[in-house]
């Protein structure tokens, strides 16, 4: 089982509409959960963190965090074409820092 | 100007040779990071240092070394290149505090091992 595993798509939605990615881990002392966004050919980027159990929003994106399912995901509302690139969830336990192998998001116009 | 930069940005060479990626960061960060990429395997952490005396194996350490020559420099050698060690390599610099885990990256290094 991988530590930090999300499902590789391709997910495709059109555009508007609200796009779901979700990330499972396997070590429950994780402690801190990011989404990096990386377009093709590009360094990924940080979009947002969690640190709690719940919901945290920044504009279009929010995050969830439910640590008892050890289940984090990232919603994008009002999805642009502009959004088309791979997300990947990174978990933290301490100092050691694991990504999973990232889902690929594709928005049509 | 980068925050993070690495040199160089693609390199093709030959099986048993040494080579070295270089990583700088102007973004005054005490923690670096070492990382590669490989399709369907995500990110990968190789070595990963604090500070300047401080150095740490990652997940991928064999036939890699590290130097950390400044707070701003931190370089991954491959003593004796092998093909399996084609990837993507990015460098990362993060700081100490409330959001010291938040990675930051460099564009990238594409190594071809023929």
């Amino acid at each position: 089982q991988k530590e930090v595993e999300q499902n590789s798509g391709p997910l495709s939605v059109p555009e508007g509409a609200i796009a779901s990615l979700n990330c499972t881990y396997s070590d429950r002392g994780s402690q801190s959960f990011f989404w990096y966004r990386q377009y093709s050919g590009k360094s990924p980027e940080l979009i947002m963190f969690i640190y709690s159990n719940g919901d945290k929003e920044d504009g279009r994106f929010t995050a969830q965090l439910n640590k008892a399912s050890q289940y984090v995901s990232l919603l994008i509302r009002d999805s642009q074409p502009s959004d088309s690139a791979t997300y990947l969830c990174a978990v933290n336990k301490g100092n050691d820092m694991r990504f999973g192998a990232g889902t690929r998001l594709t928005v049509k116009p | 100007d980068a925050d993070v930069t690495q040199t160089p940005r693609n390199r093709i060479t030959k099986t048993g040779k040494r080579i070295m990626l270089e990583c700088s960061q102007t973004k005054g960060h005490d923690r670096m990071y070492w990382y590669r990429q490989d399709p369907g395997l995500g990110l990968r952490l190789i070595y990963y240092s604090f500070d300047v005396k401080d150095i740490n194996k990652g997940e991928i350490s064999d036939g890699y070394s590290v130097s950390r020559q400044a707070q701003a420099k931190f370089s991954l050698s491959l003593e004796s290149a092998i093909p399996n060690q084609t990837a993507l390599y990015f460098c990362a610099t993060s700081a100490i505090g409330l959001s010291q885990e938040t990675q930051y990256f460099g564009p990238g290094t594409r190594l071809l091992v023929l």
